[in-house]
């Protein structure tokens, strides 16, 4: 069974651009969430999607989107970068909204802004 | 707002000893899960634990929940270097089977030979 994918694997923004991440779940996974990790801040939760509907929000500005299809396939999109948005930014999916499965997470996308 | 707490952040230790990494959170929960990361790459799925009491093991590894004292422990028994890796604890604060894991700051371990 193929495991998350994320795309691209590495990435170099520049400032006040806008950059897209893609991640496709494990087949049969309909939960999606996104997770940014940074030296300083650790590993922080953004959003989850599921059946193409935002459940869960983290504490980000709102300049961090993002999207389900109705192929459980997601996108997040962050606009107007900044310096600090650097990071490495992990997806994980899961089982439909059972309790207690664990989320499997994809190699992530390294952001670079410059 | 849940946090969750996570000692010690770096952890050196010979090979063969025996150590104890702790997580603390702050409100009422029970789900908590372990993974572990190697340098560059992504999370990989450890333990899961879902009441109290819960008790997994693998290996040289052993984590425990105790959801009255919020609080999660991976003991690690006999160290080898292979296990030298960022441990990670994460508790799920979503609702009604959604997902929102919180994390713990990692705790960087070095196994020595």
């Amino acid at each position: 069974k193929a495991g998350v994918t994320q795309t691209p694997r590495y990435l170099i923004k520049t400032r006040g651009q806008q950059v897209t991440l893609s991640c496709s779940p494990i087949s049969g996974h309909r939960s999606v969430s996104w997770y940014q990790q940074t030296p300083g801040q650790g590993l922080q939760f953004l959003f989850e999607y599921f059946s193409e509907t935002q459940r869960n929000k983290g504490n980000f500005p709102g300049r961090f989107s993002g999207r389900q299809f109705s192929n459980s396939r997601s996108e997040m999109n962050v606009s107007t970068l900044e310096l600090g948005d650097s990071a490495l930014y992990l997806c994980a999916s899961s089982h439909t909204g059972s309790r207690g499965y664990e989320q499997y997470f994809g190699p992530g996308t390294r952001l670079t802004v410059t | 707002e849940l946090k969750v707490e996570q000692n010690p952040l770096f952890l050196s230790m010979q090979e063969g000893k025996n150590y104890t990494i702790y997580c603390n959170y702050s409100t009422t929960s029970d789900r908590l899960y372990w993974y572990r990361q190697d340098p560059g790459k992504s999370l990989e799925s450890l333990f899961v634990l879902l009441s109290n009491g819960a008790v997994k093991q693998e290996g040289r590894l052993m984590a425990s929940l105790d959801t009255k004292a919020r609080l999660s422990t991976l003991h690690i028994t006999a160290a080898v270097h292979d296990l030298s890796a960022t441990y990670f604890c994460a508790v799920d604060g979503g609702v009604s089977g959604t997902y929102k894991y919180i994390f713990g700051t990692g705790t960087r371990l070095k196994v020595l030979a």
